[in-house]
């Protein structure tokens, strides 16, 4: 399996729900990423977990919470969004630190009401 | 701190012909460079990558890059352009101080036309 996978593919929630994303890869990478993207703009990083352990937070506001349950999964927990979190949300993974790419995953389309 | 710089929003190029999509970058010490490319609502894939050695990198689908440590720059290039290469392309730099960071250019837009 060579692929990193992403459900939902769409997602609408209301500024008071609870829902979360989830990321999955199967190749036996360590390292992990969400990412934030707005319309014809480049992904914003927003956390990187190594060896399942958080190692970069880009100062995202606490209303996204991410989990590493596992080395294969990755989850994003989302409570209280605000319209203007409605992005299309990038996981991506690679083995680890190093000179490797990233494996992008196809995105969950977040729509916030 | 490093960055990426890709100029032009948009490249519009004839089927058939050379395209070049242009990449800049600025960083301490020594540059691991990437493009990738993403079609409408999809995630990103891989294309190609510099990390050292020959500075002329071939990649996925006939693409190719030339890495140019005097002018910093990274372009893309293909000999010759498919419709289906349309889409968007991003330059990223991972190096400096952030080895686990991506930094990524603005995008290119790239509009193959018949």
């Amino acid at each position: 399996d060579t692929e990193v996978t992403q459900t939902p593919k769409h997602l609408v929630m209301g500024m008071t729900n609870k829902k979360s994303l989830k990321c999955e890869q199967h190749m036996g990478h360590r390292a992990m990423y969400w990412y934030k993207q707005k319309a014809k703009k480049p992904p914003e990083l927003m956390f990187v977990y190594s060896y399942e352990k958080l190692s970069i937070n880009e100062s995202v506001p606490s209303r996204f919470s991410p989990e590493c349950p596992n080395s294969s999964l990755l989850n994003l927990h989302l409570h209280a969004l605000q319209p203007e979190d409605s992005a299309l949300y990038l996981c991506a993974s690679r083995p680890g630190q190093g000179t490797n790419e990233q494996f992008f995953g196809p995105g969950t389309r977040l729509t916030v009401l | 701190a490093q960055s990426v710089a890709q100029p032009e929003d948009q490249v519009n190029v004839a089927e058939g012909n050379p395209l070049t999509v242009k990449c800049t970058y600025s960083v301490s010490g020594n540059p691991y460079l990437f493009w990738y490319v993403q079609y409408p609502n999809r995630g990103l894939q891989f294309l190609l990558k510099y990390i050292t050695g020959d500075n002329l990198v071939k990649g996925s689908y006939g693409f190719e890059a030339e890495f140019n440590k005097s002018q910093t720059s990274f372009h893309l290039k293909k000999p010759s352009a498919l419709v289906s290469d349309s889409a968007l392309y991003f330059c990223a730099l991972e190096g400096g101080t952030g080895f686990q960071k991506l930094v990524f250019g603005t995008g290119t837009r790239l509009l193959v036309s018949p």
